[in-house]
């Protein structure tokens, strides 16, 4: 299995902003999926693209995925205070291949 | 629909001590999932398996050992507990086949373990 690298670790914004993440990996995968983490609960996941598909949106959230460039890109719109949290990629090798996470980004929304 | 549970909630054990983790999914998932937490990490996989029956290690699986018990559940055993093994712990499961869902991981809401 392979984990993907967040990019930023940090990043603090005012409510309202775009937030912007990155996930970089190294072969080739099945699918690429983004999670969130609240303080001190587990991991929710939050979308998950297709090695085929190039963009996906669920509410506030659009992903982009490029295969080329092995890399992902996590954009929240108009953010919230409730959208601080750690946001981990996990890109899949294989469909059924166990998932391991890289460090996140440490999301902080100021109200 | 409880989805993943995970027991303890809390634990604080002397060094040398032993200990179960214990998680249950209700999902009928095939795949179940050991990771820890150190404060301000990642996650990192100490234990899988794939399907009832079997297991396999992950990224640090020293001083552990792992239990399919049935499709359902899946614990977490430290036989002598370290300093070092203090970290929040999260069981988690999928369905690890390729389904409509993709393969989405549930995550538990985590087991803290102190150990001084």
């Amino acid at each position: 299995s392979q984990q993907g690298e967040e990019d930023p670790q940090a990043l603090s914004i005012q409510e309202g902003e775009n937030a912007t993440m990155n996930c970089s990996y190294k072969t080739s995968i099945n699918n690429l999926q983004w999670y969130r983490q609240n303080s001190g609960r587990g991991l929710v996941h939050l979308i998950l693209i297709r090695s085929n598909e190039r963009e996906k949106h669920s509410g506030r959230l659009r992903v982009t995925l490029d295969t080329s460039k092995k890399s992902s890109s996590l954009l929240i719109t108009a953010s919230r205070a409730a959208d601080t949290a750690s946001y981990f990629c996990a890109p899949q090798e294989t469909s059924g291949s166990r998932l391991t996470f890289g460090e996140g980004t440490q999301l902080t929304v100021n109200p | 629909n409880a989805g993943v549970t995970q027991t303890p909630k809390f634990q604080v054990l002397k060094t040398g001590q032993s200990m179960t983790l214990q998680c249950a999914q209700d999902m009928n998932h095939n795949s179940m999932y050991w990771y820890r937490q150190d404060p301000g990490m990642g996650l990192r996989l100490i234990y899988y398996s794939a399907s009832e029956g079997t297991t396999d290690k992950g990224e640090v699986p020293n001083g552990y050992n792992v239990s399919r018990l049935n499709k359902r559940e899946f614990s977490l055993r430290l036989e002598s507990a370290a300093p070092s093994q203090t970290s929040v712990y999260f069981c988690a499961s999928n369905s690890g086949t390729d389904g409509s869902s993709g393969n989405t991981i549930y995550f538990g809401e985590g087991s803290w373990l102190t150990v001084v």
